[in-house]
Parts: structure tokens; sequence; C-alpha cells
């Protein structure tokens, strides 16, 4: 059974970078599946960031790709999220899933989640 | 940018049959899969591939595809089944992953 946990600051500046960390256990981050992050703003609905497969090939949402950092360390077995220059609306629940690869890739396991203001 | 629409209420009798719909033009393409997600928790995924269901979810949730619509169909629904879905797939280029707007449901 795979158990992701996000982690990292629960309050971040405007114009500074929002960083994330989301630790595996029960799989490998290495091993066939891809890994993502979804968030989402307060009364509001879920919205794809980004995702990066075992390739290392990452894909991000057209909306914030050029904002958007994702990389997988192997030697903590994790995965982590920086974007760059945020904003109020930025706030957000941010999870962190797995994603198998299917007829149409899905995410099939998800961190609990963990919110985050912008605000100075 | 690439849009999956879905209505924003369905309310559903207890023991009735719910059904959300989620339509994208390019359904025909791509399957969809649905998430239930509870108030203050993560989402979990309940129906994937269009039609499969995971392990430990009840049998009364079903998800079937046709053209440009994707439909999750809760028979006899219960109280417990109370709770915002959302329908999620991918563009024609399968780079690109996108949720509807989620579907409150209320039993």
């Amino acid at each position: 059974q795979v158990h992701l946990q996000e982690s990292g600051p629960g309050l971040t500046k405007p114009s500074e970078t929002l960083s994330l960390a989301c630790a595996v256990s029960g799989a490998s981050v290495s091993n066939g599946y891809f890994w993502g992050w979804v968030r989402q703003p307060p009364g509001k609905g879920l919205e794809w960031i980004g995702s990066l497969y075992h390739t290392g090939t990452t894909y991000s949402n057209p909306s914030l790709k050029s904002r958007v950092t994702i990389s997988i360390d192997t030697s903590k077995n994790q995965f982590s999220l920086k974007l760059k220059s945020v904003t109020a609306a930025d706030t957000a629940v941010y999870f962190c899933a797995r994603g198998a690869a299917s007829g149409t890739d899905y995410f099939d396991s998800w961190g609990p989640g963990t919110l985050v203001t912008v605000s100075s | 940018s690439y849009e999956l629409t879905q209505p924003p209420s369905v309310s559903v009798s207890p023991g009735q049959t719910a059904r959300i719909t989620c339509s994208g033009d390019d359904l025909p393409k791509k399957h969809a899969s649905w998430y239930q997600q509870k108030s203050g928790q993560a989402p979990v995924l309940v129906i994937y591939d269009d039609t499969k269901r995971p392990s430990g979810i009840p049998e009364r949730f079903s998800g079937s595809s046709s053209g440009t619509m994707a439909t999750l169909t809760i028979s006899g629904a219960q109280a417990e089944d109370a709770a915002d879905y959302y329908c999620y797939s991918t563009d024609s280029t399968g780079d690109h992953l996108v949720f509807g707007g989620g579907t409150k449901v209320t039993v």
C-alpha cells in the first residue's frame, strides 16, 4: 500500500517561490509510475499542476508552465514541487499523487494535502 | 486549452440512481477517470479507463463513455455517497491533464 505525505511551509510571501516535497513509502519513485501535483483553491475545484514520469519527462499545466519545476530525489524516495513568483491566486491545498500509466493516465493514490497560503 | 464540462450539482433520493456527466471534445480518443472528494479530504479514485473500478470501490459505482460524454453512475445511492465528484482526462496529445469543474452530489 503506497503512502504519500506532503510537507513544506504553510505560508509563502508574494513573488517568492513555493516549495513542497512529497515523501513516498510503499513504492519506489523510480519504478514505473508517474508522480504529480494537483491543487485546490479554497472552495474551488481541482487543478492539475504537473507530472513527472520515471523517464524524466515532465509535463505542466500550460497556465502555469513557466513557473513550475517538478523533480525527483531517489535517495530520499520523494519528489518535489517548486512554483515561482507566487501571488495570492496560488493560495490552495496542494496534493501530491501517484499516477498510473494506462489507457489514459490517472492518479491512483493521493497524499492528504497541505494548505499553502500566499500572503505578506 | 482543453476543458471537461460537468453539471454543478446532482440531487438523488436514497436508493435511487444518480448519473453525473462529463463532456469533452477529446473523450472519443481518451479515457476518463472519476474521483470522489468528501469535505476536507483528498480525492479518491472510483473509476478509471472509463469503466474500470479499483479494488475496494463498491459495485454501485460504474462508468460508461459514448462519443464526447463520459458518465458516472451511482446505482442505489447511499447517504455516504454525498460528495463532490470530478471527472479527469487528457487532451488529444496526452501531455496535458485536466479535471472537470466538479459535481456536488446530494443524497
